[in-house]
């Protein structure tokens, strides 16, 4: 199945907003999911659904999706908010999943 | 809470194989299905294999499919991953992770377990 596209870096200052886009075929008939990853730790999950948040993440994250991309948007922007941000649904099949290619969240 | 401690990761030369193992407990093990996803040095996120609640369907990814084999012992709340014939690119951290009821995302990953191939 084909993958989920994001683009590679995206650079936001303090307190700012940023969109990190996620865009792929399989996207038209599954949900994305957003995970957060830090150097040399584990992923954690950040939304799902669309634009559902995990407790305890923080409501300046939000979720939408149109079509055959998702996206997710940081609102005033943290410095811990610096991190890898990576896309996932299920394949085309349903069987599996598909992760994006990742985007990394520079805070200025 | 829920937790997930891989284990069984290592150095392995090519062609040989290993069996990673992930200890889960703080939900009902048997009602998940369960991943595995993993990540090359410096690379993003793939997920290489899943299997249902029951341990009846497993699902892999192409590139590792007849090579790796996911199972579960739901007796003892562990998941595994035998990974086989291996090669240089399969060098990464082996994540196992638990997949929610609903919408198909991971909502509890481990920490990792940690894979080199090498001669």
């Amino acid at each position: 199945s084909s993958g989920l596209i994001q683009d590679p870096a995206v650079s936001v200052a303090l307190g700012q907003t940023v969109r990190v886009t996620c865009r792929g075929d399989s996207l038209e008939g599954f949900y994305a999911s957003w995970y957060q990853q830090k150097p040399g730790q584990a992923p954690t999950l950040v939304m799902y659904g669309r634009d559902k948040r995990p407790s305890g993440i923080p409501d300046r994250f939000s979720g939408s999706s149109s079509g055959d991309t998702a996206s997710l948007t940081i609102s005033g922007v943290q410095a811990e908010d610096e991190a890898d941000y990576y896309c996932n649904s299920r394949d085309n099949s349903g069987n599996g999943h598909v992760f994006g290619t990742g985007t990394k969240v520079t805070v200025l | 809470e829920v937790q997930l401690l891989e284990s069984g990761g290592g150095l392995v030369n090519p062609g040989g194989s290993l069996r990673l193992s992930c200890a889960a407990s703080g939900f009902p093990f048997s009602s998940y299905a369960m991943k595995w996803v993993r990540q090359a040095p410096g690379q993003g996120l793939e997920w290489i294999s899943g299997i249902s609640g029951s341990g009846v369907s497993k699902f892999y990814t192409d590139s590792v499919r007849g090579r790796f084999t996911i199972s579960r012992d739901n007796s003892n709340n562990t998941l595994y991953l035998e990974i086989s014939s291996l090669r240089v690119e399969d060098t990464a951290v082996y994540y196992c992770a638990k997949e929610s009821r609903d919408y198909g995302y991971l909502d509890y990953w481990g920490r990792g377990t940690p894979v080199t191939v090498s001669s």
